[in-house]
Parts: C-alpha cells; structure tokens; sequence
C-alpha cells in the first residue's frame, strides 16, 4: 500500500490483559516510530527503530510495554497486563531518513481498556 | 526537557477569513521543526522548516520559522470549512527520531 498501516484500527480489552498492535510502514522507509495520542493531549513519543541500530526505547512508559521490528519492516508494539491508563490512539510512522525526512503515519489504533 | 507550546489552544473563525497559529520551541540542538494538520485519525505533513527566515507555501498555507526568537507560524489565509482540524506543531533535536509535539490548536471554520 501506499501508506502506513496499522492493525487493528481499534481494540478493546480488559484490564490486565496483554495486546499486540502492529505496523506495516512505508516501504523503502528506513525509520519506524511509535506514539501514543491520550484524549486531548498531544502526541507522546514511545520509541523508534533506524535500520539495524538499537532502539531508541526512552519514551516507553513502563516495562509492560515493548516493541519489535522484524526484518527491517514490520513491528510490533506489546503491551502487557494493560491498565485503564493505557486507554488511548498509539499512531506509527515511517520516514525515509531518521532525522532529515519528515514522519508519515497511520490510522492509529484505537485501544480501549476497560 | 524539550518542550513545545502552541497557541492559541483553539480558533472559531468564518470562511474567508486568515488565521495565524503560533507555535515556540526549546529544543536542544534543534534540528526541525514540522507541522501536521489532524483531522479525524492520521496527522498529515504540511511543513518541515530548518532554516531561519524561509518562507514554506502551499497554496493557502504558509509557514516561516524564526530561530533567534524560537517560533514558528502557520498562516492560512482564505479558510475553507474543510480546513477545520487540529494543527500540531513538532520539533525534533538531539536524539533524530523524537520530535516533541506540541499540544495542538483546533481550528474550527464556519460557513
């Protein structure tokens, strides 16, 4: 596709529960982020992916939450044993060059902890 | 901490008119700064400025950014109702990947 995907576009669970939310980016895309967009704030940086260089994990909030990124592509954010605070849009994006391209994102998925 | 600030939080304004949205930074060893229009789901790229004093235009968007003074506007000048939307400011430093956004401003127009 064209542009970044993510899956599912929204997910309810209950509380103490694990989910797995995923992102396809852009292809030729080099970058993958993660953020979190919680009701009327802005959007919060998670964690992002350049090549095969460590992660940049800073902005995970807890050690429930953790994310992959297979084979240069695909990845994957986990969260678990989730909590209410939990509830919120977590956007992906990708860019072409870490730094000096700007970020293109997905839908969102929409997670809803109950 | 990097920090970004965007005012005002919200704007009504009628078709045709030209509104001016505000956004301050402080970043260490800035890089970018980026604005992104958010209607229902994805933020959507408008700008990335780097450089002091160079005007970006599209259409009746334009944006300029002033890195003496730590600011950035966005103008839209004869507002459509399908301009309607949260306007979100970033600005990425040190660490390339982390832009810090600001809280955004929601435009409303009406007809």
């Amino acid at each position: 596709g064209a542009g970044v995907s993510q899956s599912p576009s929204n997910k309810v669970t209950e509380k103490g529960k694990d989910v797995e939310l995923r992102c396809d980016p852009i292809s030729g895309h080099t970058a993958l982020y993660w953020y979190r967009q919680s009701l009327g704030q802005g959007l919060e940086f998670l964690i992002y992916f350049q090549g095969n260089s460590a992660p940049d994990k800073s902005g995970l909030p807890s050690d429930r939450f953790s994310a992959e990124r297979t084979g240069g592509s695909v990845s994957t954010l986990t969260i678990q044993r989730t909590q209410q605070e939990d509830s919120a849009v977590y956007l992906c994006a990708s860019s072409l060059i870490q730094g000096t391209s700007p970020l293109h994102f997905g839908n969102g998925t929409r997670l809803t902890v109950t | 901490e990097d920090k970004v600030v965007q005012s005002p939080l919200s704007l009504v304004v009628h078709e045709g008119d030209t509104v001016t949205l505000n956004c301050s930074y402080e970043v260490t060893n800035f890089r970018s700064l980026l604005w992104y229009k958010q209607e229902k789901k994805a933020p959507t790229f408008l700008f990335m400025l780097t450089s002091s004093g160079i005007e970006k235009k599209s259409g009746r968007l334009s944006s300029i950014l002033d890195k003496k003074e730590l600011f950035s506007i966005l103008n839209i000048t004869a507002t459509q109702t399908g301009d309607s939307a949260v306007y979100l400011c970033a600005s990425g430093g040190t660490s390339y990947g982390k832009l810090t956004f600001g809280q955004g401003t929601i435009l409303t127009v009406h007809p």
